[in-house]
């Protein structure tokens, strides 16, 4: 199982284009999750998605957008990338949004937009 | 919803000896977990301890949880140079199902 990946591993961008990040899970994992970190800082939560079909704002939501594609596929998309926008972004997956369950977290993007 | 704070932001030991590392919160969890963090790569879950437990153990790992204090500590018994990471706490508040990270401790562990 290759668990929880993103691509691609690096981006850059210049102000004001557009990409899309990709996050795939193969372990059956009904929540997806998308998360920022920026230096010297934990991760904050742009969006999740509980299960297939719903999606919800985290605590950084402002310039982002999700889909979730089906049960495995979770993707975020920058439609207007700005300077802090600059981070990596972790995608993550747990078997259920029950309070007991861990995160798996994929590798990571380092987008860098200038 | 809250976020943990972790104390201290680096801890650097040798080889061998005991690494502690804490988080305090403020107001009432589900559910607080530790995370590892290998530069350069993504998170990778250590141990969840529950709200109404107050130890655990998986390893070299031990952890602790006082609600009273709003506290949690993660020790590392008998250090390797591989332990060398970022550590997280992270917090489930009751009512919610997402996660808040804290902002790590840094730990360096000299061969």
């Amino acid at each position: 199982n290759a668990g929880v990946t993103q691509t691609p591993k690096f981006q850059v961008l210049k102000t004001g284009q557009s990409m899309t990040l990709q996050c795939a899970q193969d372990m059956n994992h009904n929540s997806m999750y998308w998360y920022r970190q920026d230096p010297g800082m934990g991760l904050r939560l742009i969006y999740y998605s509980a299960s297939e079909g719903t999606t919800d704002k985290g605590e950084v939501p402002n310039g982002y957008n999700v889909s979730r594609l089906n049960k495995r596929e979770f993707s975020l998309r920058l439609e207007s990338a700005a300077p802090s926008q600059t981070s990596v972004y972790f995608c993550a997956s747990s078997l259920s949004p029950s309070s007991y369950n861990e995160q798996f977290f994929g590798p990571g993007t380092r987008l860098t937009v200038l | 919803s809250q976020q943990g704070e972790e104390d201290p932001q680096a801890l650097s030991i040798q080889e061998g000896e005991n690494a502690t590392m804490n988080c305090s919160y403020k107001t009432s969890i589900n559910n607080l977990q530790w995370y590892r963090q290998n530069s350069g790569r993504g998170l990778v879950h250590l141990i969840l301890i529950r709200s109404n437990e107050r130890e655990k153990h998986s390893g070299r790992l031990r952890v602790t949880l006082d609600t009273s204090k709003k506290s949690s500590s993660l020790l590392i018994t008998a250090s390797r140079a591989a332990d060398t990471a970022s550590y997280f706490c992270a917090i489930m508040n009751s009512g919610y199902s997402t996660l808040t990270f804290g902002k790590g401790t840094m730990l360096l562990v000299s061969p």
